[in-house]
């Protein structure tokens, strides 16, 4: 069966610093993957997605994410991160074609002022 | 543009009783949907998805049951409540036939007593 692992479960960084969360799958076939976010009180929202193409895909408010095929791999990135980065962050996959999706554990991020 | 609601927003319920939680997406039609309980430390786990009224999946076999009674409208239901059901219940839908992303409700929040 498929899985995603998100390794940092609590991440805490000082403003400008820069980020990066792990997330890793376990299908080997075509898959699609996505970052979600959920801020304090608000919708889980997409942060950005792959579907195919460059492996560098840039999202919202400066993220951007690698897909390394041979690493089973989707790190989520951002070079500077401000306080209203803070939020918990969702790694997906789905497998084209079908209706399932499998989310990691989530990192929960905390940036500090 | 395309809304999702869903209600209550939170829930206190004894163990033993029933529950039945509403979704609904305006704006859309023949939307794919989905329900999800969200726990602390375990990310999103997929309860039940829906292609059509009337069609729903189940992925994890449990004190739980979905029905898609019209076409933009999900219910999750239970006719007796367990301590365990208690969480953060999130419904979501997706474009029909792809495998673009999700769009997450506001979600309830159910404790059982």
């Amino acid at each position: 069966a498929q899985s995603v692992s998100q390794h940092n479960h609590h991440v805490i960084l000082s403003e400008a610093a820069s980020l990066e969360l792990g997330c890793n799958y376990s299908y080997g076939g075509t898959v699609n993957l996505f970052w979600y976010v959920q801020y304090p009180g608000q919708h889980l929202q997409l942060l950005l997605k792959y579907f195919s193409g460059d492996p560098l895909v840039k999202g919202i408010k400066g993220f951007e994410a690698e897909f390394i095929k041979s690493k089973f791999s989707f790190n989520l990135r951002k070079p500077s991160v401000q306080w209203s980065d803070t939020a918990e962050y969702f790694c997906a996959v789905n497998t084209p074609g079908t209706y399932k999706y499998i989310f990691g554990t989530g990192t929960r991020l905390k940036v500090l002022a | 543009s395309q809304t999702i609601h869903q209600w209550p927003a939170t829930l206190v319920q004894p163990v033993g009783s029933p529950l039945s939680l509403e979704c609904t997406v305006e704006g859309t039609s023949n939307p794919n949907l989905y329900w999800y309980r969200q726990a602390a430390g375990r990310g999103l786990q997929l309860l039940f998805y829906s292609v059509g009224i009337g069609q729903i999946s189940s992925e994890v076999p449990q004190n739980l049951s979905a029905s898609r009674p019209q076409d933009r409208q999900f219910i999750l239901s239970s006719k007796k409540l367990l301590l365990s059901d208690s969480g953060f219940y999130l419904c979501a839908w997706s474009v029909p036939a792809s495998s673009y992303e999700q769009y997450f409700g506001p979600g309830t929040r159910l404790t059982v007593t």
